[in-house]
């Protein structure tokens, strides 16, 4: 089946303007997740929707960036005014729950952003 | 917070050698350690996982091993492959809180040469 899809794939983007990242999950996963991986790093969380209840922003790094998901659907990530040290791989992943056996999460191809 | 070390950050081993990534965690009541790997230009996959019940859990050529008292879990590869050449990712999960909110390490990236 599809796996979670994301686009664009690459965005370039000048400094103070705002980009939208799309995230397709795939059908059925309740969960899901955005994070952004700078050059040769690690996954950095930024923000995890589970079902209808309150997203867990916890992982954001500043009042810039905000993501919206519609029940189990697609989900945008928004960067306000983007800054150069926002330039990074944004990362989307889904999973059947959140816990428990069903919490695989099973990762998109990423949005590479560019911000001049 | 969960805070997860990953060492080495770089290996290269040759074809048919054995390869293995060690990382530690801070939370001990993390219960949950995925593994993933990342081919370039590609989002991470899971490759194995283990639960903090068990010790070790193998899947053909790869097995992951957990020290609870230690908070240590460790990679193996055996008989590794050009095609074995990727970033591996370790994580952990704290059963509290967001419950699937992984914590990543920083990654290894391991190179097969034949």
């Amino acid at each position: 089946g599809a796996g979670v899809s994301q686009s664009p794939s690459n965005k370039v983007t000048e400094k103070g303007k705002d980009v939208e990242l799309r995230c397709d999950p795939i059908s059925g996963h309740t969960a899901l997740y955005w994070y952004r991986q700078r050059l040769g790093q690690g996954l950095e969380f930024l923000i995890y929707f589970q079902g209808n209840s309150a997203p867990d922003k916890s992982g954001l790094p500043s009042d810039r960036f905000s993501a919206e998901r519609t029940g189990e659907s697609v989900s945008t990530l928004t960067i306000q005014r983007t800054q150069q040290e926002d330039s990074a791989v944004y990362l989307c992943a889904s999973s059947r729950q959140s816990g428990g056996r069903r919490e695989t999460q099973y990762f998109g191809p990423g949005t590479r952003l560019l911000v001049l | 917070g969960e805070n997860v070390e990953q060492h080495p950050s770089t290996l290269s081993v040759q074809e048919g050698d054995s390869a293995v990534i060690k990382c530690t965690y801070s939370d001990s009541a993390s219960n949950y350690f995925p593994w993933y790997k990342q081919e370039l230009g590609k989002g991470p996959q899971l490759i194995i996982d283990i639960r903090s019940n068990v010790g070790e859990k193998k899947d053909q050529r790869i097995a992951v091993t957990l020290n609870k008292t230690a908070k240590h879990f460790s990679l193996h590869i055996t008989e590794t492959q050009p095609e074995d050449s990727a970033v591996y990712f370790c994580a952990a999960r704290p059963p509290t809180g967001t419950a699937s909110k992984l914590t990543f390490g920083t990654g290894t990236r391991l190179q097969v040469t034949l």
